[in-house]
């Protein structure tokens, strides 16, 4: 069984470009969620769907950022005219709800690291 | 809105002493889970605790979730240097079970040998 991947790792954009990431969650999960980290900070809620309906938006999610999970497997959010204030990790975890008003844990991938210069 | 506050923000201690870093909010948590992060990589989950006045082991850690359920500590005894990383408490609101987590700022903790 493997975990929480993303891709890619590392994108260092100029200002004003669009980046793409992608994160494909465990593969039985029906949640997935977006989160983005600062330095020095806890991680901070973007998104999140439930199978591929989005449930949640974060007041922090602009709308530069849209995230989609179109077959309820893998999810993308993408940044447009990206600013310097993005930088940031930005880290997805996936969760198995196993039924409503439960509680599950979530499970996070390694990050991916955005430098915009 | 829910917050969590954590403390101390960063401890820097010896190998073979023990710590407690602290989880406090003014709401109440359905759960609250305990991640530990390394430098340019995602949390990695240490465990869940649910019921309040619940104790968890895990090792040499303990977790402990406040009867009201809003504060948690955890416990660290006789650190290693493996201990070593950013600490996370993180809940999820009580009427929003399986949804967001909210995140405290974390714990930067050190184990020197």
């Amino acid at each position: 069984d493997t975990g929480v991947s993303q891709d890619p790792r590392h994108k260092i954009t100029k200002r004003g470009q669009n980046v793409t990431f992608r994160c494909d969650p465990i593969s039985e999960h029906n949640r997935l969620y977006w989160y983005r980290q600062t330095l020095g900070q806890g991680p901070e809620f973007l998104t999140y769907f439930q199978n591929e309906a989005q449930l949640e938006k974060s007041r922090l999610l602009s709308d530069r950022f849209s995230a989609e999970r179109p077959k309820g497997s893998f999810s993308t959010l993408e940044i447009q005219r990206t600013e310097q204030g993005d930088s940031a990790m930005y880290l997805c975890a996936s969760s198995l709800l196993a039924y409503r008003g439960g509680w599950s844990e979530q499970f996070f991938g390694p990050g991916t690291r955005l430098t915009v210069l | 809105t829910q917050l969590l506050e954590q403390s101390p923000q960063f401890l820097s201690i010896q190998e073979g002493e023990n710590l407690t870093v602290y989880c406090n909010s003014s709401s109440v948590f359905s759960s609250l889970q305990w991640y530990r992060q390394e430098p340019g990589e995602g949390p990695v989950l240490l465990v869940t605790v649910v019921t309040g006045g619940e104790v968890k082991k895990l090792k040499r850690l303990t977790f402990q979730f406040g009867d009201a359920r809003k504060d948690s500590s955890l416990h660290i005894t006789a650190a290693q240097t493996g201990d070593t990383g950013l600490y996370l408490c993180a809940g999820s609101g009580l009427y929003n079970q399986g949804g967001k987590l909210i995140f405290g700022q974390g714990t930067e903790l050190s184990v020197k040998p």
